[in-house]
């Protein structure tokens, strides 16, 4: 069975500092990847996604992430955080069953 | 090109009442798919439809729940007799070919039982 374990409840960074949020996840095959952003009471806007090719991958708002098959992990990074990146960012997993496994979310919080 | 489109965006019930929640695939997307949402929660995934067709139900309770996708007009996840713990936020997600595309996600309709 396919999952995600995002280790990080909540986050809190500076603008303008880095970020990374983790995600790692367990899957039989070769794993399609998501990052999703989630804003208070909205719906979630995909930033990025993994299918095959270059493991470093370059989403919407200057996000990236990278695959590494050997950690099991797609990490998002962002090198410069603005205050409307907080929001609840979701790692997701799919296969060939088409369904979408997610995390349970990451909480980021910017401080000015 | 309009996304995806999701209403209510809010839906207040008693218990034991109905719950009728609709979603309208992008243009051109015939795949349809139904998460919830529970508080403090991630996105758990229901059922995924084709046209006139349930593909994988695996994650719908037994029961309950149902879920069409007619030839014409968007997609229904029906709740009969609804008690406390279906208050979520329910959300559908629209991909445009088979196989693992990418599912593009609606507003979500809230459902508060009382």
């Amino acid at each position: 069975a396919q999952s995600v374990t995002q280790p990080d409840i909540h986050i809190t960074v500076s603008e303008g500092a880095s970020l990374e949020l983790r995600c790692n996840y367990s899957y039989g095959a070769t794993p399609y990847l998501f990052w999703y952003v989630q804003s208070p009471g909205q719906g979630l806007q995909l930033l990025l996604k993994y299918f095959s090719g270059d493991t470093l991958v370059q989403g919407i708002k200057g996000f990236e992430a990278e695959f590494k098959r050997s950690q099991s992990s797609f990490n998002l990074r962002k090198p410069s955080v603005h205050w409307s990146d907080a929001a609840e960012y979701f790692c997701a997993v799919g296969g060939s069953a088409r369904q979408l496994t997610f995390g349970s979310g990451t909480q980021l919080t910017v401080l000015p | 090109n309009a996304g995806v489109m999701q209403n209510p965006r809010h839906l207040v019930r008693r218990r034991g009442q109905e719950a009728r929640l609709r979603c309208s695939p992008m243009k051109g997307h015939s795949h349809v798919y139904w998460y919830r949402q529970l508080p403090e929660e991630g996105l758990k995934f229901m059922v995924y439809l084709q046209k006139e067709n349930i593909i994988d139900e695996s994650g719908m309770p037994k029961e309950r729940f149902s879920a069409e996708f007619p030839k014409e007009g968007p997609s229904i996840l029906r709740i009969q007799q609804v008690v406390r713990g279906d208050s979520a936020a329910y959300f559908c997600a629209s991909s445009l070919t088979r196989g693992t595309d990418t599912q593009y996600f609606g507003p979500g309709t809230r459902l508060t039982v009382l």
